[in-house]
């Protein structure tokens, strides 16, 4: 069983809607949650990092974290084409206390069309 | 500003050959992180440092080497080059904890194994 997962995609939105991404994650004792983005030829860039249960907005983002399901989300509203990238959930693997290791899903693949 | 740099970003090299890639921050961050990232297994870790003298290995550090002499610096070796590490590989950093491990990357180094 793959530690953190993702569906690859690709996942298509119409511009304006909301496009929702989810991940999954095995180890119950995980505690930092991260989303990156990436668009194709680049690095990964932090998106949003989420650490407690529930929503946790910024602008058109909204993390979701569930800890007794082992699931957390990011929403993105009013999606733009300049959203179209992949998008990298990463959880964290190691001792928290050390700033740890993260484990990264493959990444869902976000196409918004005009 | 503080930043995150690699070098070379490309690297063209033949089987059997040593290669280093260079890795350097500015922000003077603790740990520091080497990935690669290939299509179908997303970023994946290959070594890792909480601080100068101090290395780990990742999920898939055979082939792989990396030291640590100062903050900044963590040069990733690949001993003998492969064809089947032929990637994209990202170095990333984080601060030590007490606040988030967020990880920063950097612009990354596309290596070609011939």
């Amino acid at each position: 069983q793959k530690e953190v997962e993702q569906n690859s995609g690709p996942l298509s939105v119409p511009e304006g809607a909301i496009a929702s991404l989810n991940c999954t994650y095995s180890d119950r004792g995980s505690q930092s949650f991260f989303w990156y983005r990436q668009y194709s030829g680049k690095s990964p860039e932090l998106i949003m990092f989420i650490y407690s249960n529930g929503d946790k907005e910024d602008g058109r983002f909204t993390a979701q974290l569930n800890k007794a399901s082992q699931y957390v989300s990011l929403l993105i509203r009013d999606s733009q084409p300049s959203d179209s990238a992949t998008y990298l959930c990463a959880v964290n693997g190691g001792h928290y206390n050390q700033g740890g290791k993260l484990i990264f899903g493959q990444g869902t693949e976000l196409s918004v069309k005009p | 500003d503080a930043e995150i740099t690699q070098s070379p970003r490309h690297k063209i090299t033949e089987t059997g050959r040593q290669v280093t890639l260079a890795c350097h921050q500015t922000w003077n961050h603790n740990n520091m992180f080497w990935y690669r990232q290939d299509l179908g297994h997303g970023l994946r870790l290959i070594h890792y440092s909480y601080g100068v003298q101090d290395t780990n290995k990742g999920e898939v550090s055979d082939g792989y080497s990396v030291s640590r002499s100062n903050t900044e610096d963590l040069p990733l070796t690949l001993e003998s080059a492969a064809s089947s590490q032929t990637s994209v590989y990202f170095c990333a950093s984080s601060p030590l904890a007490g606040g988030t491990d967020t990880q920063y990357f950097g612009p990354g180094t596309r290596l070609t194994v011939l």
